[in-house]
């Protein structure tokens, strides 16, 4: 059982560029969201989504997208990467039918925007 | 909107020293509340969780209690080890609208031998 597996660990962007990081989690979830944690401000939601079919934006959605096609992925794509977006990005996935608080973090992706 | 607010770190502590990292809450509502641990180069644990008023959360000899009255969550721990240096979240949840958890800031705490 993996949980909830994120790639690639570590990338390195220049202003522009788009890049996709994946998400992928094996525990069937309904519920997965991408934060960003920068430095002194914890982590901040993204986007989320309630199942396949269904995204909704967060607290930082600008900048990001993303599409659930299958139960098991998330990913979040940078359409034209900017140094603001230089961060840690996590990704997370609950059972709603548990009512969803429970949450369960991946390694995260280290990105650094040039 | 819903927020959390957590002692500023860093807090550097000897081992076998007594722990407390407050934490308080705003909230439309009935939170729940959690404690998250993230170890250096890792992502986030669940460290511990009280989902109702007067519940202590208990872990790994950390404890936390839920405050209603004062709105606080704050973390504690009766002797601390150098394997206990981390960054520690306080987070509430609300099973309405969003979903998500509502991070503080985070604290890093430093213990020496």
């Amino acid at each position: 059982n993996a949980g909830v597996t994120q790639t690639p660990k570590f990338q390195v962007l220049k202003t522009g560029q788009s890049m996709t990081l994946q998400c992928a989690q094996d525990m069937n979830h309904e519920y997965m969201s991408w934060y960003r944690q920068d430095p002194g401000m914890g982590l901040r939601l993204i986007h989320y989504s309630v199942g396949a079919g269904i995204t909704d934006q967060g607290e930082v959605p600008n900048g990001y997208n993303v599409s659930r096609s299958t139960t098991e992925d998330f990913p979040l794509r940078l359409l034209s990467a900017a140094p603001s977006q230089t961060s840690v990005y996590f990704c997370a996935s609950s059972s709603l039918a548990g009512g969803g608080e429970t949450q369960y973090f991946g390694p995260g992706t280290r990105l650094l925007v040039l | 909107g819903n927020s959390v607010t957590q002692m500023e770190g860093p807090v550097t502590l000897s081992e076998e020293a007594f722990l407390t990292i407050n934490c308080t809450y705003t909230a439309t509502g009935y939170p729940s509340l959690f404690w998250y641990v993230q170890y250096p180069g890792e992502g986030l644990q669940l460290l511990l969780k009280a989902t109702k008023a007067d519940d202590k959360g208990s872990n790994k000899g950390f404890e936390a209690t839920y405050r209603k009255e004062t709105t606080s969550f704050h973390l504690e721990k009766g002797s601390v080890q150098v394997s206990d240096s981390a960054v520690y979240f306080c987070a509430l949840f609300m099973d309405t609208g969003r979903r998500a958890l509502t991070f503080g800031s985070g604290t890093r705490l430093q213990v020496q031998p």
